[in-house]
C-alpha cells in the first residue's frame, strides 16, 4: 500500500525567505508527526497532531515554526524568515497506534 | 522524560560476522522501544519493535533485539552481517502515554560491512 509521502523532496531557499513542507500520511492513521534530522542535533521531535488538533508542540524550535494538519490527512510545516540553522532534513510520520512509519523526507538548504 | 543512548557511532564488521548494536534507554514508564535502519538519502525504516510480552523479538532483514528491563538495554543483534546491512541504525523509545507518543531517538550507529 501507499506509504507516507513527503513533498518536495529537496528543497533549496534563500535566508529570509519562507518555506512550506508537506506530508501525506499513511490512509486511516490518526496520528503524524514532524521531525528534524540535522549533523549537530541528530533526530528531533517537532510537533504531533491527533486528528487535527496537535497536543504536544514541544519540539518546535521557535515561532518562526508552525504546522497544521487538515480533514485529519494532510499536514503542511512552515518555516518563516529561513535561517541558515535551519537547513536539515524534514520528516514526517504517522501512525494508527504505537508504530510510526516514516516518510522519505524533505531535505531543505538555507542559503 | 525518556532518553536512548547508542554506544559506538561507527561499527565496523566483515561480511558473516556477528552484528551487536548496543541501545540503553531511560523511562519514566515501561517502555515502548524501537529500532529503525536508513539507508543514504531514505527516510527511517522499521526494524523491530517491543511493547509487551515476549522480551527476545525479531524483525526483517535477519534482525533480532532482546529488551533486557534489568539492564535497561534493547541491543541489536544479527548472525551474520551481509553487504546490504551497510546503513545507521537508530534505536527509539516512545512516551506512550497518550494515543499518540513521540519518538525519542540516539545518535545513530553507522554499520560498515567489509568483505
Amino acid at each position: 500500500g501507499a506509504g507516507v509521502s513527503q513533498s518536495p523532496s529537496n528543497k533549496v531557499t534563500e535566508k529570509g525567505k519562507d518555506v512550506e513542507l508537506r506530508c501525506d500520511p499513511i490512509s486511516g492513521h490518526t496520528a503524524l508527526y514532524w521531525y528534524r534530522q540535522s549533523l549537530g542535533q541528530g533526530l528531533e521531535f517537532l510537533i504531533y497532531f491527533q486528528g487535527n488538533s496537535a497536543p504536544d508542540k514541544s519540539g518546535l524550535p521557535s515561532d518562526r515554526f508552525s504546522a497544521e494538519r487538515t480533514g485529519g490527512s494532510v499536514s503542511t510545516l512552515t518555516i518563516q524568515r529561513t535561517q541558515q540553522e535551519d537547513s536539515a532534513v524534514y520528516l514526517c510520520a504517522s501512525s494508527r497506534v504505537e508504530t510510526q512509519y516514516f516518510g522519505p523526507g524533505t531535505r531543505l538548504l538555507v542559503l | 522524560a525518556q532518553s536512548v543512548t547508542q554506544l559506538g557511532s561507527h561499527v565496523s564488521v566483515s561480511e558473516g560476522a556477528l552484528v551487536l548494536l548496543r541501545c540503553n534507554y531511560s523511562s519514566s514508564v515501561p517502555p515502548y522501544l524501537f529500532w529503525y535502519v536508513q539507508y543514504p538519502n531514505q527516510g527511517l525504516q522499521l526494524l523491530l519493535k517491543y511493547t509487551t510480552g515476549a522480551t527476545l523479538v525479531k524483525g526483517i532483514n535477519g534482525f533480532e533485539a532482546e529488551f533486557k528491563k534489568s539492564e535497561t538495554s534493547f541491543h541489536l543483534t544479527k548472525p551474520s552481517a551481509h553487504m546490504s546491512d551497510a546503513a545507521e541504525y537508530f534505536c527509539a523509545v516512545s512516551d506512550h502515554t497518550g494515543t499518540a507518543s513521540k519518538l525519542t531517538f540516539g545518535t545513530g550507529t553507522r554499520l560498515q560491512v567489509t568483505l
